[in-house]
């Protein structure tokens, strides 16, 4: 069971360039989200999802989009990156049910280093 | 005021100690608390869940849930080296399907 699935790794831009970050699960969860971590500033929220074709804005969403077309798959794009955006980025994933106890489940991160 | 607060250490300790990790929030509409172990360059993963307040233990671990004081803490017995990690409170309101939010991380390291 692969749980959730990011690529690439790692990716260094230069300042305007963009690019997008995949991010894929295969546990049928609806709740997908993006989160950046940066020292001392924990993890916080970008863009979420509740099920395909519904998404909404997180706390720190400019500079980011993202659409969410199947269950499986949440992108998130970078339109023009800039320097601020060097951060490690966290796909996670949620089954969003009633019955769960809305765990999130992360992937192993994306490390994106803007010049 | 950020909603959950802290204290992101670093925190050293010997192995065989007691550690203590703990986050205050501000919102009292908070109803699930968890606390997540994320190693070094991997993701969070859920370590302790509890619903409302009182304690909850899975081996050495005790998770506590203070409403009162909007506090919550959590306990590890026995630190071993394993046990290196950055520990991460994440709280929800009364719903499961709402947001949730996260405290700073605590880099804690347990030397032999």
């Amino acid at each position: 069971n692969a749980g959730v699935t990011q690529t690439p790794k790692f990716q260094v831009l230069k300042t305007g360039q963009s690019m997008t970050l995949q991010c894929a699960q295969d546990m049928n969860h609806e709740y997908m989200s993006w989160y950046r971590q940066d020292p001392g500033m924990g993890l916080r929220l970008i863009h979420y999802s509740v099920g395909a074709g519904i998404t909404d804005q997180g706390e720190v969403p400019n500079g980011y989009n993202v659409s969410r077309s199947t269950t499986e798959d949440f992108p998130l794009r970078l339109l023009s990156a800039a320097p601020s955006q060097t951060s490690v980025y966290f796909c996670a994933s949620s089954p969003w049910s009633r019955q769960s106890t809305g765990e999130l489940f992360f992937g192993e991160g994306s490390r994106l280093t803007v010049l | 005021q950020k909603e959950v607060e802290q204290d992101p250490g670093p925190l050293s300790v010997p192995e065989g100690a007691i550690v203590s990790l703990n986050c205050t929030y501000s919102n009292s509409a908070f109803q699930y608390f968890m606390w997540y172990r994320q190693y070094s360059r991997k993701g969070p993963e859920l370590l302790m869940y509890t619903y409302s307040s009182g304690n909850k233990e899975d081996g050495r671990f005790t998770a506590q849930v203070d409403k009162s004081s909007k506090y919550i803490s959590l306990f590890i017995r026995d630190s071993q080296p394993s046990d290196s990690a950055t520990y991460l409170c994440g709280l929800r309101g009364g719903s499961t399907l709402g947001r949730l939010y996260f405290g700073r991380g605590t880099q804690l390291t347990v030397w032999p």
